[in-house]
């Protein structure tokens, strides 16, 4: 069963912890993206991956890193650096030139 | 920086009707283009995808682009109430693995 899967479902973090959210994906898509959803929001862009071992700031980088050490994985990590980081977090692959984009079924991340 | 534009509605239509929802585009050289649906608390899924001009059909659905326009639509016949979500136009672009989201049009399916 291809797909991608995000992990965990909900995360809660304390003030000033680092977490890290989980994105693999089994389609042999070159391309990966993190996504930040707030409510009522659309989809703003994190990071992202074109190849292993090379990645990219989006729009709203600060405060996140990531890491693409195999092709099926790319995690997220939220630093302390992030002051707003409660949001809805997407992971997305994509293939060729005109392939399409797949989503995850998102992390809801919530600090406490 | 590339935009891509939704009216966020709410769009309201009665059930059975034609749901029409638009998207327009800044960047010109864009050739990839895609509707997604999202249900409150769900990730978007892939609803169609459109790379020539004119129309594409895919059973109550219908995707229309006009390039020289920068236009993109998407038509959902026979409307009903499990339609009611949120439709994200997504604008791939060209020779690049970059996405452009615009914000979504919240649409509601009265029965």
């Amino acid at each position: 069963d291809g797909g991608i899967t995000q992990s965990p479902k909900y995360l809660f973090r304390k003030e000033g912890q680092n977490v890290t959210l989980s994105c693999e994906q089994n389609l042999n898509h070159d391309a990966m993206y993190w996504y930040r959803q707030d409510p009522g929001q659309g989809l703003r862009l994190i990071y992202y991956s074109q190849i292993v071992n090379d990645f990219q700031k989006g729009d709203i980088a600060e405060g996140y890193s990531v890491s693409r050490e195999k092709k099926e994985s790319f995690p997220l990590t939220v630093t302390s650096a992030q002051k707003n980081p409660t949001a809805f977090y997407l992971c997305a692959s994509s293939g060729d030139t005109y392939n399409e984009q797949f989503f995850g079924p998102g992390t809801r991340l919530t600090v406490l | 920086q590339k935009e891509v534009e939704q009216n966020s509605g709410p769009l309201s239509v009665p059930e059975g009707a034609i749901a029409s929802l638009n998207c327009t585009y800044s960047d010109r050289g864009s050739q990839s283009f895609f509707w997604y649906r999202q249900y409150s608390g769900k990730s978007p899924e892939l609803i169609m995808s459109i790379y020539s001009n004119g129309d594409k059909e895919d059973g109550r659905f219908t995707a229309q682009l006009n390039k020289a326009s920068q236009y993109v639509s998407l038509l959902i016949r026979d409307s009903q109430p499990s339609d009611s979500a949120t439709y994200l136009c997504a604008v791939r672009e060209y020779n690049f693995n970059k996405f452009y989201f615009g914000s979504g049009t919240k649409l509601n399916v009265k029965p």
